[in-house]
């Protein structure tokens, strides 16, 4: 079985600044990880996802993510954020044998200030 | 391609009462998930259907809550007398499995909440 922690339940951060949103898991296999965002009053959308290969993913929207297997986390980054980044972000994990089911963190909210 | 939709959005019933939920998934996704999120908390994972076949049900599936779907398509979740610790948003997702590698992508409702009185 695999688990996430989302330490950070709420981030505040000023527009343009730079925001990291920490995610750590646990698992004793392999795993593939996510980042899933979720816009107020709107369903969760898959922001990015780490399969195998570079351990640095990216989105279309200037989000990234580093699988760092050692420290068993799967960081979110972002180096100048804007005010339409205001959401919650969700971090999952799943196994990587046949079908898996998606285990999800706790979620952190970011909230942008102008 | 119009989503993944949930009917209804909200949905406020009195303790004991059964209630369904109702969710249309993207048109030619073969598998389907149910979800139940409480305030505070991530998604958790409650069913997963392939086709019409349910494989999987998660422990925290009592026997009151009862999900199908029945030609592939949409999927009804259902649950019977209705407890205010079942008071959550129920979400649904589905995906394509394509055979390649890889996870399926879950493309998400904007899910149901549920208020139970």
């Amino acid at each position: 079985a695999q688990s996430v922690t989302q330490l950070d339940s709420q981030v505040p951060v000023f527009e343009e600044a730079p925001v990291e949103l920490r995610c750590n898991y646990s698992s004793s296999v392999s795993v593939y990880l996510f980042w899933y965002v979720q816009y107020p009053n709107q369903g969760l959308q898959l922001l990015l996802k780490y399969l195998s290969g570079s351990t640095l993913v990216e989105s279309i929207n200037g989000f990234e993510a580093e699988f760092n297997k050692s420290q068993t986390s799967f960081h979110l980054r972002k180096p100048s954020v804007h005010i339409s980044d205001t959401a919650e972000y969700f971090c999952a994990v799943s196994g990587t044998g046949g079908y898996q089911k998606v285990t999800f963190g706790t979620g952190t909210k970011l909230q942008v200030i102008p | 391609d119009t989503g993944v939709s949930q009917d209804p959005r909200h949905k406020i019933t009195k303790r004991g009462q059964n209630v369904t939920f109702r969710c249309d998934p993207i048109s030619e996704h073969n598998r389907l998930y149910w979800y139940r999120q409480t305030l505070g908390q991530g998604p958790e994972f409650l069913t997963y259907f392939q086709n019409e076949a349910q494989l999987e049900k998660s422990r925290l599936l009592s026997d009151r809550f009862s999900a199908e779907r029945p030609k592939g398509s949409f999927s009804t979740l259902e649950i019977q007398r209705t407890e205010q610790g079942d008071s959550a948003m129920y979400l649904c997702a589905s995906s394509l499995s394509s055979g390649r590698f890889g996870p399926d992508t879950q493309y998400f409702g904007p899910g149901t909440r549920l208020t139970v009185l």
